[in-house]
């Protein structure tokens, strides 16, 4: 069985840039969600999918988007990249059926902006 | 809105028990659940409370009681390994997030 992937491990952008961070769902999994890990933070919830349609979203603005594939890999995208956006990105994978408190993360993406 | 009160470290020597505690306001409550983060890794789940009471899982526990918006995490026969920061999360039914606490760093030292 293979664990939730993230890619890349790292990225360093400018001011004003978009970035696309990538994360494979545990094999069975249908519902991932992404959040954002400041440091020394937990983890701050942006949105999550299920079966490929947004049902949740945290307090971020629409700069921040997403995607869920038909294989359950998803994307978040980040426009207008500002200073605050840097922090590390997790992503995590459930089993939207039988609740998603026990999530399985990825190792996240590291993202410094400059 | 939801927020989450749990201490910002913690320290104990190997061998003893620590207790960290978690309270909880939210709109609306699905159960109480406790992730694990050593420094520069993933979040991994420890345990999950939905009804009042104490779960116990190994070493660790966990225990909830919902009438007083009250949670803990009981990590028993502490191991320099335990050293990480430990989370407290509110929701989790299907299709709702989960919200974090700002997480506790727990040092153990020998």
């Amino acid at each position: 069985e293979t664990g939730v992937t993230q890619s890349p491990t790292h990225l360093i952008k400018t001011r004003g840039q978009q970035v696309t961070l990538r994360c494979s769902s545990q094999s069975g999994h249908n519902t991932v969600s992404w959040y954002q890990q400041a440091l020394g933070q937990g983890p701050q919830f942006i949105f999550q999918y299920y079966r490929e349609e947004e049902n949740g979203r945290g307090n971020f603005p629409p700069r921040f988007s997403g995607l869920q594939f038909p294989n359950y890999s998803s994307e978040l995208n980040v426009n207008a990249l500002e200073l605050d956006d840097s922090a590390l990105y997790l992503c995590a994978s459930s089993l939207g059926t039988s609740g998603t408190y026990e999530q399985f993360f990825g190792p996240g993406t590291r993202l410094t902006v400059l | 809105g939801q927020s989450l009160e749990q201490p910002s470290e913690v320290t104990a020597v190997e061998g003893a028990i620590v207790q960290i505690n978690c309270t909880y306001q939210t709109s609306g409550f699905y159960g109480l659940s406790w992730y694990q983060q050593h420094d520069g890794g993933a979040p991994t789940f420890l345990s999950y409370n939905a009804l009042d009471g104490l779960e116990e899982t190994g070493r660790f526990s966990s225990f909830l009681s919902r009438s007083d918006s009250y949670g803990y995490l009981l990590l028993q026969e502490l191991q320099m390994k335990d050293s990480a920061s430990y989370f407290c999360a509110v929701g989790g039914q299907a299709g709702t997030a989960l919200i974090f606490g700002k997480g506790t760093t727990l040092s153990v030292s020998s």
